[in-house]
């Protein structure tokens, strides 16, 4: 079965702009979390839709936001980009909002701000 | 506060000898998951192991190993016999009360040949 599909692999934007990352889960999975990875801060947790609502959130600023469509298709967005949102941007899914399950990773957005 | 430690930035061995990458982890839950994901240049996070804090067995799965110490607050993970396509970042990660993944910083693994 298809794993998760993240789109675009990369991308470059300009400080300031706005960007939509997507994510694709696998089928039948209802859990996506979206996780940020940089050299300085290693992995960290943004947020975690199930079925279509937020149940976790990280500790970033509200220029970062997401959604979760009836599909289970998750987009993320970030507004008036800086240079420190460049980063390798991580989408996992799992069958339930569980530890007790596992989470598959997409092979992530790599995000440049110039 | 929720805290995974991976001292060892990074680890150099020659094929075929044995490797432990160190996972020390922080929580005042009673009930948490630990983890260990391989992350390869592609990028991708590749699942290798839970374990919940009522689980101390330790657990062996090919020429991987794992070493779950509460008493010590541990989550040891050994590689036997090491392999060129060991070589990978590892990232050991406690899931906490909200579900959230905390990451340690990730142990990078060359396996020269």
């Amino acid at each position: 079965k298809a794993g998760v599909t993240q789109t675009p692999r990369y991308l470059i934007k300009t400080r300031g702009q706005q960007v939509t990352l997507s994510c694709s889960p696998i089928s039948g999975h209802r859990s996506v979390s979206w996780y940020q990875q940089t050299p300085g801060q290693g992995l960290q947790f943004l947020f975690e839709y199930f079925s279509e609502t937020q149940r976790n959130k990280g500790n970033f600023p509200g220029r970062f936001s997401g959604r979760q469509f009836s599909n289970s298709r998750s987009e993320m967005n970030v507004s008036t980009l800086e240079l420190g949102d460049s980063a390798l941007y991580l989408c996992a899914s799992s069958l339930e909002a569980s530890p007790n399950t596992e989470a598959f990773f997409g092979q992530g957005t790599r995000l440049t701000v110039v | 506060a929720q805290k995974v430690t991976q001292a060892q930035t990074e680890i150099s061995v020659v094929e075929k000898e044995d490797v432990t990458l160190d996972c020390v982890y922080e929580t005042r839950d009673t009930t948490y998951y630990l983890f260990w994901y391989k992350q390869p240049p592609s990028g991708e996070l590749v699942f290798l192991i839970r374990r919940n804090s009522f689980d101390e067995q330790n657990e062996i799965s090919g020429r991987y190993s794992w070493n779950f110490q509460k008493s010590t607050s541990s989550f040891n993970f050994t590689i036997t016999a090491s392999q060129v396509v060991d070589s990978a970042v590892y990232f050991c990660a406690l899931s906490d009360s909200n579900y959230q993944l905390i990451w340690g910083a990730g142990t990078k693994l060359i396996i020269k040949p």
